[in-house]
């Protein structure tokens, strides 16, 4: 079963305003991770941000905030004030933290994000 | 603080050759892990090691992929022989500690493989 779905394969922002990129997850266990992370076309993973199931409070990392609605399984990035630098794919990605489970971390499809000047 | 380094950065190489990835993770993280990405995809975990041991390669075929960390630093993963669905880029990832929910994995540049 897929347990992390990211439903838009491409978006277009203009430079300066601000995005959100979809992300819902799927899991039994009440404790578990959710990061997101950037991938230029470089091809490196770079770490954006992390909300835990049990934070109180979205996460946020200077421009990059994580809107965290855990009733709906739904961890969206919010991305302010877009950079031409920004345009990269960008992946979600959950950890399960129950035991028996390893910790490896399980992606979505990913969102290709586009700035345009 | 230095990242996590991999090579070689790119490989070509024909059906049924062998190949051999290199990764060494940032200084002092005790859990590596070796990801695969296809085109279009998200990386899948292929293995998991902490220190030494191997944590989770339930999805490593291993037919023809092995993978050791020797001295719980550097890891080497193999591919022998190698399949046209090969084609993908190897991620190296390490992290601190034990994996759990909160540990953030930090990933090197990757390998891109081509298989022809």
């Amino acid at each position: 079963a897929q347990k992390i779905t990211q439903t838009q394969p491409g978006m277009f922002v203009q430079e300066k305003e601000a995005v959100t990129l979809d992300c819902t997850y799927d899991t039994s266990d009440p404790s578990y991770g959710l990061f997101w992370y950037k991938q230029p076309s470089s091809g490196e993973m770079i770490f954006l941000i992390y909300q835990g199931s049990y934070d109180q409070q979205n996460a946020t990392e200077g421009r990059y905030s994580l809107n965290f609605q855990k009733a709906r399984k739904s961890a969206n990035l919010v991305i302010s004030a877009s950079q031409l630098g920004d345009s990269a794919m960008y992946f979600c990605a959950m950890r399960e933290g129950g035991s028996g489970n390893t910790g490896k971390l399980i992606f979505g499809q990913g969102t290709t994000l586009q700035v345009k000047p | 603080e230095a990242g996590v380094a991999q090579s070689p950065r790119y490989k070509i190489i024909e059906k049924r050759q062998s190949v051999a990835f290199w990764c060494n993770p940032i200084s002092g993280h005790a859990t590596l892990y070796w990801y695969q990405q296809i085109l279009g995809q998200g990386p899948k975990l292929l293995i998991q090691f902490q220190n030494n041991g191997v944590v989770d390669d339930s999805q490593l075929p291993k037919d023809r992929f092995s993978a050791e960390r020797l001295k719980g630093v550097d890891s080497t993963l193999k591919i022998q022989p190698a399949k046209l669905e090969d084609s993908a880029v190897y991620l190296c990832a390490s992290s601190p500690g034990t994996g759990g929910a909160k540990e953030t994995q930090y990933f090197g540049p990757g390998t891109r493989l081509l298989v022809l």
